[in-house]
C-alpha cells in the first residue's frame, strides 16, 4: 500500500519562483495537513483541511496556500519563495482532525 | 497561546537505562496524546498514543503516562538500546476552530554503549 506520498523528494529553488509540493494519500482520510520541520522549532503546522473543499490556516501560514479539490490530494504552493522558507516539509493525513497522523516522507526544499 | 512544550530538548543515556520525556499542554480540552519517533532523515512515526479516559498504557518496553489535572504527559523507555536513538514529539490537539495535532519541539535522545 502506498499510504502518503509527497513529491519532489528535495528540490532547489530560486528566491522569488514559484513552487508547488505534491501530497497524495490513498488512506481516504478525511484530514491532511503540511508541516514545516526546522531545527530546534519541531514540526509546525502551515495549513490544514478537515474534508475535501475546505482548509484552514495552522500557526505559519504567511506565504502559502493549499487547495483540496478532492479527498485524496493537497498540494502545497509557494507563490514567491524567500529563503526563510528553507525547510523539510511534511505532509501528513489522519481519519479525522486530532487523531493520529500518518507523514509522508518528506520534501527537502532549499530556497536560494 | 494554546501550545505544547516538551523537555527536555535533548537527553543521552547509557544503553540499559531508562529514559523519560516529558510534555505539558494548555488545552484542558485535549483528549489524545500521541508520541512519534523521528530517526535522521526519515519522516515521524507513530510509536505510542494514550487517551484521556486512560492514565497509562504499555507496549513492551515503552510507556506513557497522563495526568489530566496538571496537563502533563511523559513517554517512558526502559532498557534502552542503540536503536533507540532518535528524535521523540510529542503532540496534542489543540482546540480552537478545530482540533489540530500541535507538536512538542522534539527531544534528541541518545543512546550510548
Amino acid at each position: 500500500t502506498a499510504g502518503i506520498t509527497q513529491a519532489p523528494t528535495s528540490q532547489i529553488l530560486a528566491a522569488g519562483r514559484s513552487m508547488t509540493l505534491r501530497c497524495t494519500q490513498d488512506m481516504r482520510h478525511n484530514a491532511m495537513y503540511w508541516y514545516r520541520q526546522d531545527l530546534g522549532l519541531g514540526l509546525r503546522l502551515i495549513h490544514y483541511s478537515n474534508t475535501a473543499g475546505t482548509t484552514g490556516k495552522g500557526e505559519v501560514p504567511d506565504g502559502y496556500s493549499v487547495s483540496r479539490a478532492n479527498t485524496d490530494d493537497f498540494p502545497l504552493t509557494l507563490a514567491s519563495a524567500v529563503p526563510s522558507q528553507t525547510s523539510v516539509y511534511f505532509c501528513a493525513s489522519s481519519v479525522g482532525l486530532g487523531q493520529e497522523a500518518f507523514f509522508g516522507q518528506g520534501t527537502r526544499l532549499t530556497v536560494v | 497561546g494554546e501550545n505544547v512544550e516538551q523537555h527536555p530538548s535533548t537527553l543521552s543515556v547509557q544503553e540499559g537505562d531508562s529514559a523519560v520525556i516529558k510534555c505539558t499542554y494548555s488545552d484542558s480540552a485535549s483528549n489524545y496524546f500521541p508520541w512519534y519517533k523521528q530517526e535522521l532523515g526519515k519522516r515521524p512515526q507513530l510509536i505510542i498514543d494514550i487517551r484521556s479516559n486512560v492514565g497509562e498504557k504499555k507496549d513492551q518496553r515503552i510507556a506513557v503516562t497522563l495526568n489530566k489535572t496538571a496537563k502533563h504527559f511523559s513517554l517512558h523507555i526502559t532498557e534502552t538500546q542503540p536503536e533507540d536513538s532518535a528524535v521523540y514529539f510529542c503532540a496534542a490537539p489543540i482546540t480552537g476552530t478545530a482540533s489540530k495535532l500541535t507538536f512538542g519541539t522534539g527531544t534528541r535522545l541518545q543512546v550510548t554503549l
